[in-house]
This record gives C-alpha cells, sequence and structure tokens, in this order.
C-alpha cells in the first residue's frame, strides 16, 4: 500500500525539542522530494520545509528556518523533521507530503505547553 | 515573499449548483498553483496543479484555471462529499498556501 505515515508528535514544553518521522511505504522514497506542511488547531495549511530527493537542497518557511532542520535516511524510507527551541505557536498537526503533493500522511499532534 | 488571497471565505451553495472559487497571487506566478480539498479530520487531497491539470483520480467535474496571478477552481455540478475547506497553493522555492475558502451547504 503506498502511504506516508508520520510519528512523533507529543506533548512537549517550551523551548525544548521533538523529532518526527515520515516513514513511507510502497514506493521508491528516494525517488522524490519530501514537504512537512503544519496546521494549527482551526486554523489553516502552512508549508514548513521541503528536502529534494536525495538530501541535497533544504528549504524552510520563515517561521521555523534555523530552528527546525529537515532530513532524510533513503536506506530507511523515512524523512525527519528535527524541531528545536519549540514555542506555542508550534502546536499544529504536522503532515508530510510527496512531491507535487500528490500523497499525504495522517498526520501527527505536536502541542507545545507547560 | 508571495501572499495568496482566496475569496470568498465562506460559499455557501446547494448540491447540483456550480462554485467558483477564486485565488488571487500579490505577484505573477506562472502557473503555478494547486489547489487542495480538506475535510474535517483529513489531510489535504491534491485536486489540481499546475492551474489546470487534475491530479489523479479527481472527477472531471472539478476544473482549475488561470495563469499570471489570479486563478479560479470550478466545480461544475456540486457533490454532497465536496462540502469542505479549499486551499490554492503557490509552488516556487518556497509553498505558500492561500488561507482558503469553506464550501458549505
Amino acid at each position: 500500500q503506498v502511504q506516508l505515515l508520520e510519528s512523533g508528535g507529543g506533548v512537549v514544553q517550551p523551548g525544548r525539542s521533538l523529532r518526527l518521522s515520515c516513514k513511507a511505504s510502497g514506493f521508491t522514497l528516494s525517488s522524490y522530494s519530501i514537504h512537512w506542511v503544519r496546521q494549527a488547531p482551526g486554523k489553516g495549511l502552512e508549508w514548513v520545509a521541503v528536502i529534494s530527493y536525495d538530501g541535497s537542497n533544504e528549504y524552510y518557511g520563515d517561521s521555523v528556518r534555523g530552528r527546525f532542520t529537515i532530513s532524510r535516511d533513503n536506506s530507511e524510507n523515512t524523512v525527519y523533521l528535527q524541531m528545536n527551541t519549540l514555542t506555542a505557536e508550534d502546536t499544529a498537526v504536522y503532515y508530510c507530503a510527496r512531491g507535487i503533493f500528490d500523497l499525504w500522511g495522517q498526520g501527527t499532534l505536536v502541542t507545545v505547553s507547560s | 515573499e508571495i501572499v495568496l488571497t482566496q475569496s470568498p471565505v465562506t460559499l455557501s451553495l446547494s448540491p447540483g449548483e456550480r462554485a467558483t472559487l477564486s485565488c488571487r497571487a500579490s505577484q505573477s506566478v506562472s502557473s503555478q498553483v494547486a489547489w487542495f480539498q480538506q475535510k474535517p479530520g483529513q489531510a489535504p487531497r491534491l485536486l489540481v496543479y499546475d492551474a489546470s491539470t487534475r491530479a489523479t483520480g479527481i472527477p472531471a467535474r472539478f476544473s482549475g484555471s488561470g495563469s499570471g496571478a489570479d486563478f479560479t477552481l470550478t466545480i461544475s455540478s456540486l457533490e454532497p462529499e465536496d462540502f469542505a475547506v479549499y486551499y490554492c497553493q503557490h509552488r516556487g522555492s518556497r509553498f505558500t498556501f492561500g488561507q482558503g475558502t469553506k464550501l458549505e451547504i
């Protein structure tokens, strides 16, 4: 089955770190760029980051640049999002999406709260 | 930074009617626009990319048009399952979403 599965969400205190994972199955991850997109409760979609198919290029949204790092391990069919110095404004459901956004995971909820 | 403005914010229609959703960019974005549908509790679904190309498996009642700075998503005859929130998106080195249009009955 072709799918993306996010994991690693949870409740974290402000200022702390969290790493999300996005595992691919049913297709060759190394052929695709992968994005992270987030959605705060009751709000719209916000693009977070993208990594090229081979990991040679990364781009970030303004609100996370310098705090978040996207990476990938194609041998493990997994893309990661390392999130540092988290604030309440980072509270959201985080989705990973493939290439032209034609395949999305189900999302993982990150809650930043003391 | 390119800003996408969607209108209307909310669109109230009935099944069988035609829906026209607008997305305006703050500057020309060529044809680098996609449209997504999102239902409550679900991930977004790609409907249209490159302004007018329907994604795989998307019904023909969905069509996208436009270029430059003005884009439109048209649903020719609304089905009950089409009532959802719709987002446009610009694809460049960054990927910007509009704020969404809620299509309601």
